[in-house]
C-alpha cells in the first residue's frame, strides 16, 4: 500500500519481557517519527529521525526505549523491561522531510498491552 | 505543561450545521497548524493545515481559521455530515531555530458527534 504501515497491530506481553514494534514508512519520506497515546492522553512525541541526522529523541521517556532506522526507510521502536505504564498505542509517521513546515501521515497504530 | 490545548472534550451537532473545534496554543515558536481526525483503532488522518502566515485556509467543507495574535485557532466543517463523528486533534510544530522543529505537540482532542 501507500500509506505508514505498522507492525503487529497488536501486542500483549508480560511485565519484564523486551518489545520489538516496526514501522515502514511512505516511499521517499525521508522524515519519520514516533508517537504514544496513552489511554484518555493526547498524542505524546517520542522520536524523530531526519534523514542521516543523529535523531531528536527528547520525548523517550527512559532509557528502556530506543529506536533504529535502517538504510533509511524502516524503522523499529524498541521497549526493555516493559512496565505496565507502557501500555498505549504506539504511532509511526513519516513526512517528505524537505525541512520547514511538513505535513506527518500517520499508520495505523501497535496496541501493546502489558500484563 | 500543555502547549496545545483542546478545551472542549466534545461537541454535539445537528446534521447539516456548522461544527465549530477550537483550539489553543502557548508557544510563540509554532509556526505551523495541522488538524487530524481519527477513528477508533486508527491512527491519525490529516485533514488541513495552515502556516502562520495566513490566517485561513480552506479545503472543501473544511476551513481552518488562524489568530496568531490571541494564539487561537479553530475548524470549521460546514455542512457537517454524520461520517464526521470522530475525535479532532489539533497539532503545532515550530521553525528550525526551536526546539518544536519537526515533532507535532497535540492537543488532548474534541470528539465530535454529528446527529442525522
Amino acid at each position: 500500500g501507500a500509506g505508514v504501515s505498522q507492525s503487529p497491530s497488536n501486542k500483549v506481553t508480560e511485565k519484564g519481557k523486551d518489545v520489538e514494534l516496526r514501522c515502514d514508512p511512505i516511499s521517499g519520506h525521508t522524515a519519520l517519527y514516533w508517537y504514544r497515546q496513552s489511554l484518555g492522553q493526547g498524542l505524546e512525541f517520542l522520536i524523530y529521525f531526519q534523514g542521516n541526522s543523529a535523531p531528536d529523541k527528547s520525548g523517550l521517556p527512559s532509557d528502556r526505549f530506543s529506536a533504529e532506522r535502517t538504510g533509511g526507510s524502516v524503522s523499529t521502536l524498541t521497549i526493555q523491561r516493559t512496565q505496565q505504564e507502557d501500555s498505549a498505542v504506539y504511532l509511526c509517521a513519516s513526512s517528505l522531510g524537505r525541512g520547514g513546515q511538513e505535513t506527518q501521515y500517520f499508520g495505523p497504530g501497535t496496541r501493546l498491552l502489558v500484563l | 505543561d500543555q502547549q496545545v490545548k483542546q478545551n472542549s472534550p466534545s461537541l454535539s451537532v445537528q446534521e447539516g450545521r456548522i461544527s465549530i473545534l477550537n483550539c489553543d496554543y502557548t508557544n510563540s515558536m509554532f509556526d505551523y497548524f495541522l488538524w487530524y481526525k481519527k477513528y477508533p483503532a486508527e491512527g491519525p488522518t490529516f485533514l488541513i493545515s495552515i502556516s502562520s502566515i495566513k490566517d485561513k485556509n480552506e479545503d472543501g467543507r473544511f476551513t481552518v481559521f488562524l489568530n496568531k495574535s490571541a494564539k487561537h485557532l479553530s475548524l470549521h466543517i460546514v455542512p457537517s455530515q454524520p461520517g464526521d463523528s470522530a475525535v479532532y486533534f489539533c497539532a503545532a510544530s515550530g521553525d528550525a531555530g526551536g526546539t518544536s522543529y519537526g515533532k507535532l505537540t497535540f492537543g488532548q482532542g474534541t470528539i465530535l458527534t454529528v446527529h442525522p
